[in-house]
């Protein structure tokens, strides 16, 4: 089935060690989005790349950082993990404009 | 019941119960509108969809009706089942754009 997978689901990672977390998808979108989810909250945009070009929100921190190598990969770099940054980590994607996103299951990050 | 707080808003139900889950929306300039339903430790899942130029579609025991007048969207659910409980969130496209803006978020708790 098609669909988009991430990996780990669970990580723990200690206090300014760098983490990377992985987003694939077999839907061949175009539009892969990043969004960092915490309790009881709507999922916030990071940033997202419409085929290879990415775009960033305003806010994001600069702390996070995000690669494509290609369609169906995209991966969320955090430098300097700080305990704010716990959190859900959700990955979707979109087949170009305006249209629905498909997400994966979310990697829920830890900071000790 | 429905109640809203520091945490999401809640709506209580019966099972068997018709549920109606709540959204205004802010931007008149949308025109495509979303609802996802996240249980909980997984990603949202796309439930049902509307375009700006209908007022009212139906699905599988949902149905999604809009009100440009007064932006507001609704979803209900009918015969609700314990596997309904979720945090249903709204999300709207404004015209021209790919990028979604999610609503706060409603918690349904279904009682058997």
């Amino acid at each position: 089935d098609a669909m988009v997978i991430q990996n780990p689901r669970y990580q723990v990672t200690q206090f300014g060690k760098p983490v990377t977390l992985s987003c694939s998808q077999t839907l061949n979108h175009n539009v892969m989005y990043w969004y960092q989810q915490k309790s009881s909250q709507a999922p916030k945009l990071l940033f997202h790349y419409y085929d290879k070009d990415f775009n960033n929100e305003a806010d994001t921190p600069d702390n996070f950082q995000s690669r494509r190598p290609n369609t169906s990969f995209c991966f969320l770099d955090i430098r300097s993990p700080g305990l704010g940054d716990a959190a859900m980590y959700l990955c979707a994607t979109s087949w170009t404009g305006g249209e629905t996103q498909y997400f994966g299951p979310g990697t829920r990050l830890l900071v000790l | 019941g429905e109640s809203v707080g520091l945490h999401l808003p809640t709506l209580s139900v019966q099972e068997g119960d018709n549920s109606i889950i709540n959204c205004a929306y802010s931007n008149s300039a949308s025109d495509y509108f979303i609802w996802y339903k996240q249980e909980s430790g997984k990603g949202p899942q796309f439930i049902i969809d509307i375009r700006s130029n209908m007022d009212k579609r139906q699905g599988q025991r949902v149905t999604v009706l809009l009100n440009k007048t007064v932006k507001h969207l609704s979803l209900q659910i009918a015969a609700t089942q314990p596997g309904d409980s979720a945090v249903y969130f709204c999300a709207e496209n404004p015209g021209g754009s790919y990028i979604p803006t999610f609503g706060r978020g409603t918690s349904l708790i279904v009682h058997p």
